[in-house]
């Protein structure tokens, strides 16, 4: 039973744009959530994260939000650069439960 | 400050062999947590621990063994390896609930 899910594998955005990488999950009893991000043969890089009590987290250029009405958290990148090319998991604090991930390619 | 230190980068165990993937963290970090991360399935953790001498299972626990004698290492075994445990596995360390982790940089093991 997957209780955190990113249903898009992959997603390609124009260098610039904004990229939207979405999550649900099913656990309402979730206190936080986490956005990392991965290179390929290194560990997961911790992002953001965003605590149960809000609905926007923001740092630079990565914001997230969550609607917890819908159980869905969001990821936005603005704007996108060539180096944000990576796998993007979402991540509930509870034993740190992953999604499958987002594979993020930036078109230059 | 090395952060999360894994060894070894990468190994072949026969099926049945047995070994000891090593983690050890120099950020004082009381919550540290083994993950393995196979195509298609994200990272599921093994095994976890909030402090020296506590441990709990993860979601995929089977055919894996943790102690946590000290703060700073957390060693995970394999008792008998199958080739169902071919694999990366990541360890990750944290100050607690809301942080972000801090990961190594992966242990590639291969069970043939």
């Amino acid at each position: 039973d997957q209780q955190v899910k990113q249903n898009s594998p992959s997603l390609s955005v124009q260098e610039g744009r904004i990229s939207i990488l979405n999550c649900d999950y099913t656990n309402s009893m979730f206190d936080y959530f986490l956005w990392y991000k991965k290179y390929p043969a290194e560990g997961p890089t911790f992002l953001i994260s965003i605590s149960s009590i809000k609905d926007k987290n923001e740092d630079g250029r990565f914001t997230v939000f969550l609607n917890k009405s819908a159980k869905h958290l969001s990821l936005h990148i603005v704007p996108s650069q060539p180096g944000d090319s990576a796998v993007y998991f979402c991540a509930a604090d509870e034993k740190l439960t992953f999604g499958t991930g987002t594979r993020l390619t930036i078109i230059p | 400050n090395a952060g999360v230190t894994q060894t070894p980068k990468f190994q072949v165990l026969k099926t049945g062999q047995s070994m000891t993937l090593q983690c050890a963290q120099d950020m004082n970090h009381e919550y540290m947590s083994w993950y393995r991360q196979d195509p298609g399935m994200g990272l599921r953790l093994i095994h976890y621990s909030v402090g020296a001498g506590i441990t709990d299972q993860g979601e995929v626990p089977n055919g894996y063994n943790v102690s946590r004698s000290t703060t700073e290492d957390f060693p995970l075994r394999l008792l008998s390896a199958a080739p169902s445990q071919t694999s990366v596995y990541f360890c990750a360390s944290s100050t607690g609930t809301g942080h972000g982790y801090t990961f190594g940089s992966g242990t590639r093991l291969t069970v043939v």
